[in-house]
């Protein structure tokens, strides 16, 4: 299986800054992954595929890269609406595996 | 709108069997892969399984964990999907998510969840 590795688990920002949450594959994935956002009690939210492409509807705030087994999502101008949990997640083969997840706590 | 609507959850005693079923509505799902993700209380995400499209002989794949024991199926006359699980554990308490699969196989659309409880 391949797995994957987020770092770091949590961490605290102001409103404003940027942010920067790694994903690492334990083997290629070349960009066969997605970022989602997780909010408590809500159901996740897609916001980037194939490692760099914005899904509908999600704000330019949100940008992701990478390929092979290390990737990243950015958040830029943070506002209190982004502090949530955000998951990666490797479709590049079975089983599909999830990062264990990134808090992103007002700091 | 786009709306994925999961049911059946529910209290079962280990050992004991439950049906969860995702209605689909607004979108596109007979040409689509379909997933169940679940989500342990205070846990991460897990991927469960997939029921692959009729052009895909609506062949599935199962993470381990459940692998013997769920069964995923689908009728693309109802645009329904479904989760058979049988033999529950204790530690399939979840809240289980129906979850579209995009044509580049991303996850594109979210059900809001069936918390399901494995408990004596």
């Amino acid at each position: 299986d391949i797995q994957m590795t987020q770092s770091p688990s949590s961490l605290s920002a102001s409103v404003g800054d940027r942010v920067t949450i790694t994903c690492r594959a334990s083997q290629g994935i070349n960009n066969n992954l997605d970022w989602f956002q997780q909010k408590p009690g809500k159901a996740p939210k897609t916001l980037i595929y194939a490692a760099s492409s914005l899904q509908s509807g999600v704000p330019s705030k949100f940008s992701g890269s990478g390929s092979g087994t290390d990737f990243t999502l950015t958040i830029s101008n943070l506002q209190p609406e982004d502090f949530a949990t955000y998951y990666c997640r490797q479709y590049s083969s079975y089983p599909v595996t999830f990062g264990g997840g990134t808090k992103v706590e007002i700091k | 709108e786009v709306q994925l609507v999961e049911s059946g959850g529910g209290l079962v005693q280990p050992g004991g069997s439950l049906r969860l079923s995702c209605a689909v509505s607004g979108i596109s799902f007979s040409d689509h892969y379909m997933d169940w993700v679940r989500q342990a209380p205070g846990k991460g995400l897990e991927w469960v399984g997939r029921c692959r499209d009729k052009t895909n002989s609506y062949t599935t794949e199962y993470a381990a964990s459940v692998k013997g024991r769920f069964t995923i199926s689908r009728d693309d006359s109802k645009n329904s999907l479904h989760l058979q699980m049988d033999s529950l554990k204790t530690e399939d308490t979840a809240v289980y998510y129906c979850v579209r699969v995009g044509r580049t196989y991303y996850l594109d659309s979210w059900g809001q969840g069936a918390l399901v409880t494995v408990s004596s």
